[in-house]
């Protein structure tokens, strides 16, 4: 069975970088598409990006040069970077398997990330 | 990028009932639309995916239709476990826009 789990901060002050980790088990991320998407307080959601199989990305251009996302194979898992978070960025980010003209067929359980200094 | 929007943003039924939740996409999305559902501490589940394809595991009083701009989600005969929160996302252009969500409520 796939599962993904997220981890990271719960806190960050505005201005720093927000870093997730998806550990996936289950699949290997060498196949498939592994995206990021994230619920903002309100139900608001928003795809933000992806990494697939051979670690080409592909992110939500609304996130421009801000949003990174990578992999170690080795460990099965991927991950999140968004720098220079503001308030803005408080939201439950969540990993899954998909993103790419796909839909997303597995999720995690979402972590709750808050900008606040 | 492409709108999606859930017109209903709340839904009271009872169990028993039968409920259809839309969504309407700004431009032609052919019916690369899935339908995903989430309840308080569990993670999303893919319920349909290309407008009308169950997701392996999803109960068959749930049905999708539509293609182009319009879609529905049914639910026939809701029992308790079907009421959360509902999403329609597209996928035919990047980003993969989702909807606003419809919450469907116990009456």
């Amino acid at each position: 069975e796939v599962q993904l789990q997220e981890s990271g901060p719960g806190l960050v002050k505005p201005s720093q970088s927000l870093s997730l980790t998806c550990s996936v088990t289950g699949y290997s991320i060498t196949s498939n598409y592994w995206g990021w998407i994230r619920k903002f307080p309100g139900n608001k959601m928003e795809w933000m990006g992806y990494i697939s199989y051979s670690g080409s990305t592909s992110y939500n251009p609304s996130l421009k040069s801000r949003i990174s996302i990578t992999r170690d194979t080795s460990k099965n898992q991927f991950f999140l970077q968004l720098n220079s978070v503001t308030t803005e960025d408080t939201a439950t980010y969540y990993c899954a398997r998909g993103g790419s003209y796909r839909w997303f067929a597995y999720w995690g359980q979402g972590t709750l990330v808050t900008v606040s200094s | 990028d492409v709108q999606m929007t859930q017109s209903l943003s709340y839904l009271a039924a009872s169990p028993g009932e039968s409920v259809s939740i839309s969504c309407k996409a700004s431009k032609s999305i052919s019916n690369y639309l899935a339908w995903y559902q989430q309840k308080p501490g569990e993670a999303y589940k893919l319920l349909i995916y290309s407008g009308s394809t169950l997701q392996s595991g999803t109960p068959s009083r749930f049905s999708g239709s539509g293609s182009g701009t319009d879609f529905t989600l049914t639910i026939r005969s809701l029992e308790p476990e079907d009421f959360g929160l509902y999403y329609c996302q597209q996928y035919y252009e990047k980003p993969h826009t989702f909807g606003a969500g419809t919450k469907l409520e116990l009456k």
